[in-house]
């Protein structure tokens, strides 16, 4: 059953902690995307990888991590550095040929305790 | 910088009475525009992929239209199941990034 996971579904952190957040896909999709979703706001893109072992920063990538070692896998690190970390977080994958229809992991939601 | 505005921010409908949700952008040459629905706690889910003017694409009660400047998500006679965000998105030629929209909610009513 092809599709993309994402755990936790909800996580809490504590005042200067890093949190990870995972994302996993069977889709052999070649590029991976974070984005972060708040309320009355469209979605902000994170980062963003194209193939393994590359990323590129996106629009609000203060205080974030990422890594891509294998071509499944984006995991996505909020930092201590994130200062207002309470959002939805969703990851995304998507076919590198031509027009890249973006498919979309369940989400995550992060709490600040 | 890519921009997408969606209109309304909210709808509400009465089941069977058809409406459309708008989506304007601007963006340096469209790759394509995207729609996605997306229920409460949960990520989007792909509709449709729009890549001209010109273009419409329908699936069940929903119909995607798209202009050089805008495009209408058209729903006909909604049923409470529709209710949903619906996200309006861009891609710009050469990028693989999506600009959205912040989304119209609908609330269909039975």
């Amino acid at each position: 059953d092809g599709g993309i996971t994402q755990s936790p579904k909800y996580l809490f952190r504590k005042e200067g902690q890093n949190v990870t957040l995972s994302c996993e896909q069977n889709l052999n999709h070649d590029a991976m995307y974070w984005y972060r979703q708040d309320p009355g706001q469209g979605l902000r893109l994170i980062y963003y990888s194209q193939i393994v072992n590359d990323f590129q920063k996106g629009d609000i990538a203060e205080g974030y991590s990422v890594s891509r070692e294998k071509k499944e896998s984006f995991p996505l690190t909020v930092t201590s550095a994130q200062k207002n970390p309470t959002a939805f977080y969703l990851c995304a994958s998507g076919s590198s040929w031509e027009v890249e229809t973006q498919y979309f992991g369940p989400g995550t939601r992060l709490l600040v305790l | 910088e890519d921009q997408v505005t969606q209109s309304p921010e909210a709808l509400r409908l009465q089941e069977g009475e058809s409406s459309s949700l708008n989506c304007s952008y601007t963006v340096s040459g469209l790759r394509g525009l995207f729609w996605y629905r997306q229920d409460p706690g949960k990520g989007p889910e792909f509709l449709f992929t729009l890549y001209s003017a010109g273009e419409e694409k329908e699936k069940e009660r929903l119909k995607a239209t798209l202009t050089k400047k805008e495009s209408f998500l058209h729903i006909t006679a909604p049923k409470p199941e529709d209710s949903a965000t619906y996200l309006c998105a861009v891609q710009a030629k050469g990028d693989y990034k999506l600009s959205f929209g912040a989304g119209t909610t609908v609330t269909v009513r039975a």
